[in-house]
């Protein structure tokens, strides 16, 4: 079975601290996502990554940044956490390109970290 | 422009109800792939099913069943004899292109719906 991990379910920081959340897949996927969860607005893709050091923002890029130094891996970085930042955050990852049958991969999603900024 | 719109934010069934979950989609590519997550209480994100849009036939899955209708972009959940367990939050995506496609397979996410089901 696929299994993406998070670093912590659960996390309290201060305003300004530097915050590293870590994501590992097990699967050997090529794409790895960070999103973002708030009630009422779904979730958000913050970045993704397709490869190991390549990276591509999404919609809410702001306020964070990543970093894919091995393929298992993927780390969102907020440079200086904000309270607007309080939120879930969700890893996930995929096989990219589809497989030999032409099937389409689905996204495979960690527990989530919920962070609180305070 | 892509967009997923889930307009029934909560719904409230009892038991042993049938409820249907509705998903608009919006696209102008021709190949395109649409997925329901579930998100129960945990948390976790789990994969339900996956539809490319050339494949309009309908699926059933025990209790779950899915009704894609290319002429007015819609991908339906149906949860037949619901029961408390389905208590979740249900998400529509939506990803666009196939191999080759400039998406690299990122999901576009509905806002969800809030399924509970009481006893």
């Amino acid at each position: 079975d696929v299994k993406v991990t998070q670093s912590s379910r659960y996390l309290v920081k201060r305003t300004g601290e530097k915050v590293f959340l870590e994501c590992v897949q097990d699967m050997d996927h090529e794409n790895m996502f960070w999103y973002r969860q708030d009630p009422g607005l779904g979730l958000r893709l913050i970045y993704f990554s397709y490869d190991v050091k390549m990276k591509e923002k999404g919609d809410i890029p702001e306020g964070y940044s990543v970093s894919r130094e091995k393929k298992e891996r993927f780390s969102l970085i907020l440079e200086s956490a904000s309270t607007n930042q309080t939120s879930m955050y969700l890893c996930a990852s995929s096989l990219w390109p589809p497989d030999r049958g032409g099937s389409y991969n689905e996204q495979f999603f960690g527990p989530g970290t919920r962070l609180t900024v305070l | 422009a892509q967009k997923v719109t889930q307009a029934q934010t909560e719904i409230s069934v009892v038991e042993k109800e049938d409820v249907t979950l509705d998903c608009v989609y919006e696209t102008r590519d021709t190949t395109y792939y649409l997925f329901w997550y579930k998100q129960p209480p945990s948390g976790e994100l789990v994969f339900l099913i996956r539809r490319n849009s050339f494949d309009e036939q309908n699926e059933i899955s025990g209790r779950y069943s899915w009704n894609f209708q290319k002429s007015t972009s819609s991908f339906n959940f149906t949860i037949t004899a619901s029961q408390v367990v389905d208590s979740a939050v249900y998400f529509c995506a939506l990803s666009e292109g196939g191999v080759g496609g400039g998406s690299q397979g990122n999901l576009i996410f509905g806002k969800g719906t809030k399924l509970s089901v009481k006893p």
